[in-house]
């Protein structure tokens, strides 16, 4: 059975654009969660979405929203990128809530300049 | 609110030595641990979990950590380590029912194996 995919695996931004990245669950999945991992520190739980309706939120601002969609795959998106955005973005499928078992994908290096 | 303070940034060990990884939490409410491994420009991969059952639990690769409410803490160890060992090891801790299945991970401890 795939994993979690992510898409793009890396990508160039300069600061001021907007990106978007996507995640596709593991089959059968229904919750996506996303987190940011900064070089050296462990990952910061970002969002989760399950069922297509947002579930928790972390303490990152209103530049970055999600959404999940009725196949079960989610987008991340940023906007107005800052320097310091730079960072691994990892998503994570479960099959249900709370307490639940995450599987990570192998992220998405996302490089602002 | 969940915390978790991985003691040691780096450990070293030599092939075959016993490997040990310090984790401490904080949770208001019984915690679900969780410990994931992370190789280099790649994502984490579930290594074991604790929920509330044994409190010696066993995972993949040889590994196992134990879950001590008294000392709040979820160590993980191998009795033997190997060279394909050397990964940055995370700790991760997420409380039953809360919103959002939110895992709150500690720093990472990066471990080194010596031939």
């Amino acid at each position: 059975d795939a994993g979690v995919t992510q898409s793009p695996t890396h990508l160039i931004k300069t600061r001021g654009q907007h990106v978007t990245l996507r995640c596709s669950p593991i089959s059968g999945h229904k919750s996506v969660s996303w987190y940011q991992q900064v070089l050296g520190q462990g990952p910061q739980f970002i969002f989760q979405y399950y069922e297509k309706e947002e579930r928790g939120r972390g303490n990152f601002p209103d530049r970055f929203s999600a959404r999940q969609f009725p196949n079960y795959s989610s987008e991340l998106n940023v906007n107005a990128l800052l320097l310091g955005d730079s960072a691994l973005y990892l998503c994570a499928s479960s099959f249900g809530t709370a307490g639940t078992e995450q599987y990570f994908g192998p992220g998405t290096r996302l490089t602002v300049t | 609110a969940q915390s978790v303070t991985q003691l040691g940034s780096h450990v070293s060990v030599s092939e075959g030595a016993l490997v040990l990884l310090r984790c401490n939490y904080s949770s208001s409410v019984p915690p679900y641990l969780f410990w994931y491994v992370q190789y280099p420009n790649q994502g984490l991969q579930l290594l074991l979990k604790y929920t509330s059952a044994a409190t010696l639990v066993k995972g993949i690769n040889g590994f196992e950590a134990e879950f001590k409410k008294s000392e709040t803490s979820f160590h993980l160890t191998k009795p033997s380590a190997h060279m394909s060992d050397a990964a940055e090891y995370f700790c991760a801790v997420t409380a039953p029912g809360a919103a959002g299945n939110k895992l709150t991970f500690g720093g990472g401890t990066r471990v080194l194996v010596k031939p």
